[in-house]
Formats: structure tokens, C-alpha cells, sequence
């Protein structure tokens, strides 16, 4: 499974769009990148995933670049409760999962 | 449907004592998976299945012994519990491309 590259932390305004990187340039074909996050120490929340086209939902977007070497996922109105660990993770359709450090994201008043 | 749940949701071993971590899940998901979070770190996997039957090692698996019997139910059993085991446990379960679900944890104290 392709290793991915994050920055070890992020600050965001409270209301304002926070946008967190995700390098995964070994990425394969059938690879699918996810975004999950973990506040304090409960079990880490499914955001989104994506394979090639861009994808929205109720609590986030996930733009993908057209060679699929890395993503932006974007909150679009920060709140406090957004506070978390954010961990972008590539893996097949049936493979594991395996986190790195993620990106810690703290919203500022 | 409750998703997955594990038990218990806390536990204190001594050394060199064993115990069996309960992960039981209902949406019939085929892929499961049992992960170590230490603090200030992110998950580490432990071990992994992808159906009744079949089991794999992940990056971290001494020490643990799992068993798939059923489609609902991976238990993570501790054989001889050290210091080094003080962690959180979580257990996960998907279906195909679909995400992870992840349990609430075991926060596991050994003394």
C-alpha cells in the first residue's frame, strides 16, 4: 500500500475553510485514498473517499489532482468541533489500512 | 445496527496474565481488523482478516493471536501480557472499497 506524506500539524480560524494536504505520489491505479479523523482518543470517523474524481459530501470535500499524486481535503466552515487528528490513508478496495502521524488541525476562535 | 463494538471498554492486566479483547460487528462487513494506538502516535496494525476462516499479521502482531469463526466476531487475544501492551485497542470492520468502521476502543493498562 502507497505510504503517504502530511503536515504534522495545521491552524484554521473558526469559519474560514481549512484545506489539509495529502502527498501519495506512488500511488497505484486501483489505490483509493480515504480521509478519517480521530478526536481525543475515540475511534477514528470516516470523512470521505475517492479514486480519481473529485467528491463532496455533507462534512467535506476531497479534490484529487488529475495525476492522483496527492489531495486537498477541505472542511469548508471550520468549527471548533473540527479540532482533531486528520489522517489521509490509500488502500486498495479490500486492503488494510496502515496511519501515519497525520495532520493535527486546531480551529482558533 | 450497532456497528462494532468492543469489549471491555477498559481493563487492567498484570503481568504475565492473558485475556481475550471482544470485537463483534452486524453489518455482515467481510474485511475486519485489530489496530494499537500508543500515546501520541497514530494506529498500528495488528492483525487483519478478510473473511470467516482467514487471518494475517500486520506491522505489529507479537504477542497476539486472533481467530475469525464467524463473520461477526475477531477476537485479539493477549497471551502474556507485558508493559509494553499498555495501549488502545481498536477493532474495525469494512466492506469492500467502503471505509473502515471503527469501534469505540479498549484503553488496556498492564502493570
Amino acid at each position: 500500500d502507497a505510504k503517504t506524506t502530511q503536515p504534522p500539524s495545521m491552524d484554521c480560524a473558526e469559519g474560514r475553510a481549512a484545506n489539509l494536504p495529502c502527498n501519495h505520489s506512488t500511488i497505484s491505479g486501483n489505490e483509493y485514498v480515504y480521509w478519517y479523523r480521530q478526536i481525543h482518543s475515540q475511534g477514528p470517523q470516516y470523512i470521505i473517499h475517492g479514486l480519481k474524481n473529485n467528491e463532496t459530501n455533507e462534512m467535506a470535500s476531497l479534490i484529487i489532482t488529475e495525476d492522483r499524486k496527492s489531495s486537498t481535503l477541505i472542511l469548508p466552515h471550520a468549527t471548533l468541533r473540527d479540532t482533531a487528528v486528520y489522517y489521509c490513508i490509500v488502500s486498495k478496495g479490500g486492503g488494510q489500512f496502515y496511519f501515519g502521524t497525520g495532520t493535527s488541525l486546531t480551529v482558533i476562535p | 445496527n450497532a456497528g462494532v463494538t468492543q469489549t471491555p471498554k477498559f481493563q487492567v492486566l498484570k503481568t504475565g496474565q492473558s485475556m481475550t479483547l471482544q470485537c463483534a460487528q452486524d453489518m455482515n462487513h467481510e474485511y475486519m481488523s485489530w489496530y494499537r494506538q500508543d500515546p501520541g502516535m497514530g494506529l498500528r496494525l495488528i492483525h487483519y482478516s478478510v473473511g470467516a476462516g482467514i487471518t494475517d499479521q500486520g506491522e505489529v502482531p507479537n504477542g497476539y493471536n486472533v481467530s475469525r469463526s464467524t463473520t461477526e466476531d475477531f477476537p485479539l487475544r493477549l497471551l502474556s501480557a507485558a508493559p509494553s501492551q499498555t495501549s488502545v485497542y481498536f477493532c474495525a470492520s469494512r466492506r469492500n472499497s467502503l471505509g473502515y468502521t471503527f469501534g469505540s476502543g479498549t484503553r488496556l493498562t498492564v502493570v
